[in-house]
């Protein structure tokens, strides 16, 4: 079975300074990377995903992540963020290849919350 | 498409009473789960659906029950409301086409069980 961890349940961040929130994962299967983001009191939302191909991954509102496959990771990227970018950040995995039934379509991290300081 | 939609978005229960979250989604998808979010834990699992008339379990079943009788809808009932099920629930759909299994989350239903 995969599982996710994000390495940080809290990231306080001035506004327009760059961030990154990490994310590792581990599988013994290839995978696929999601980035979900929760605004307050809403839904989750796909940020962005990394299927194949170009490791670098640009998603909605200016961030992307990056997969590394030697370190396990898919850390999340910004280099300039905004008080709108306040949120839950939720980093999931699925199993390559796997649509068949069962309840490993995803496996979440935590969530890391983004507090973004005027 | 109005995607994944949820009612009701917020409700309030007693201890013991009994309530049914509703899920639909127009997205023709097969799979279909619901989750429970808590501060710090995450997403976790509640129950799942693989089609019309199949339903298991997730992590956290207990005290909840499912049902699949369409491709459309996926009802959450709890039978009787404890307040360890205060929670904001989010009901999710994914097809099966790609294999990236892609979820798409409904706006959420905020639970206060007193």
């Amino acid at each position: 079975a995969q599982s996710v961890t994000q390495l940080d349940s809290q990231v306080p961040v001035f506004e327009e300074a760059p961030v990154e929130l990490r994310c590792n994962y581990s599988s013994s299967v290839s995978v696929y990377l999601f980035w979900y983001v929760q605004y307050p009191n809403q839904g989750l939302q796909l940020l962005l995903k990394y299927l194949s191909g170009s490791t670098l991954v640009k998603g909605i509102n200016g961030f992307e992540a990056e997969f590394n496959k030697s370190q396990t990771s898919f850390h999340l990227r910004k280099p300039s963020v905004h008080i709108s970018d306040t949120a839950e950040y939720f980093c999931a995995v699925s199993v390559w290849g796997y649509s068949g039934g069962g309840a490993d379509g995803l496996t979440f991290g935590k969530g890391t919350h983004l507090i973004i300081q005027p | 498409n109005a995607g994944v939609t949820q009612t009701p978005k917020f409700q309030v229960l007693k201890t013991g009473q009994s309530m049914t979250l509703q899920c639909a989604q127009d997205m023709n998808h097969e799979y279909m789960s619901w989750y429970r979010q808590d501060p710090g834990m995450g997403l976790r699992l509640i129950h799942y659906s693989v089609g019309a008339g199949i339903t298991d379990q997730g992590e956290v079943p207990n005290g909840y029950n499912v049902s699949r009788s369409t491709t459309e809808d996926f009802p959450l009932r709890l039978l009787s409301a404890a307040p360890s099920q205060t929670s904001v629930y989010f009901c999710a759909s994914r097809g099966t086409s790609g294999g990236n299994n892609e979820q798409f989350f409904g706006p959420g239903t905020r639970l206060t069980v007193l």
